[in-house]
């Protein structure tokens, strides 16, 4: 139990595209939802915690308007990043919370972004 | 602020001997932490997680120790193998969010 799916598992776009990353609780209902960046050979840095039905809350310096996050449903989480450039390339890793009673985090398997 | 700092950075080991990755951070008030793998270009794998009330967790030949009133916690890997080698990262979760440290790149000479 307690399994995170994300899709795609790699993407890769142009310059000034938009994409749309998918976060999946499969068999367990999801209170909170996180997205994390990481880049190359750094560690996993949090970007924004999303709860179900509302807005999500962003780290300090981690543009909210670049990166879209919505929490529609107990069970998904998406995150969109706009008019995306190469810096943006990264692998974005998702992680929910509900999945036992210790309120652990269970992560995604990661998405590899990179933009042309 | 929590800040996890994770000792040594890089570590090279021959095949079979015993191993500690250190892991501190700076503020005693966490929920849990947990060890994690990650291999080169994927996602992560959970190892052992630490209620804050514990003080040590173990899975086959990984041991993890947590002294919440030092901020330590460590990894014990007996027996190394090759297919040890990979990143271990170390992770304070505060129940609002998880803090990573920067991880140890492990490698296991065989």
């Amino acid at each position: 139990g307690a399994v995170v799916s994300q899709h795609p598992s790699w993407v890769i776009c142009k310059s000034g595209t938009s994409v749309k990353i998918e976060c999946r609780s499969l068999d367990f209902q999801a209170t909170t939802m996180f997205w994390y960046r990481q880049f190359p050979k750094q560690s996993l840095m949090l970007m924004a915690t999303s709860n179900e039905g509302s807005k999500a809350t962003y780290e300090q310096g981690v543009e909210k308007d670049k990166f879209l996050i919505n929490h529609a449903s107990l069970t998904l989480s998406t995150l969109t990043v706009t008019s995306a450039h190469p810096e943006d390339s990264s692998f974005y890793i998702c992680s929910a919370r509900g999945g036992n009673s210790y309120n652990e985090q269970f992560f995604g398997p990661g998405t590899r972004l990179t933009v042309l | 602020k929590q800040e996890v700092t994770q000792i040594p950075a890089a570590l090279s080991v021959p095949e079979g001997e015993n191993l500690v990755l250190n892991c501190s951070f700076t503020d005693s008030a966490i929920y849990n932490l947990q060890w994690f793998r990650q291999d080169p270009g994927k996602g992560l794998t959970s190892l052992l997680l630490i209620q804050s009330s514990q003080r040590e967790q173990t899975s086959g030949r990984l041991n993890a120790s947590l002294d919440k009133s030092s901020g330590r916690s460590t990894l014990y890997i007996a027996a190394s193998q090759p297919g040890d080698s990979a990143t271990y990262l170390c992770a304070v979760d505060r129940d609002d969010k998880i803090i990573f440290g920067k991880g140890t790149r492990l490698h296991i000479l065989p």
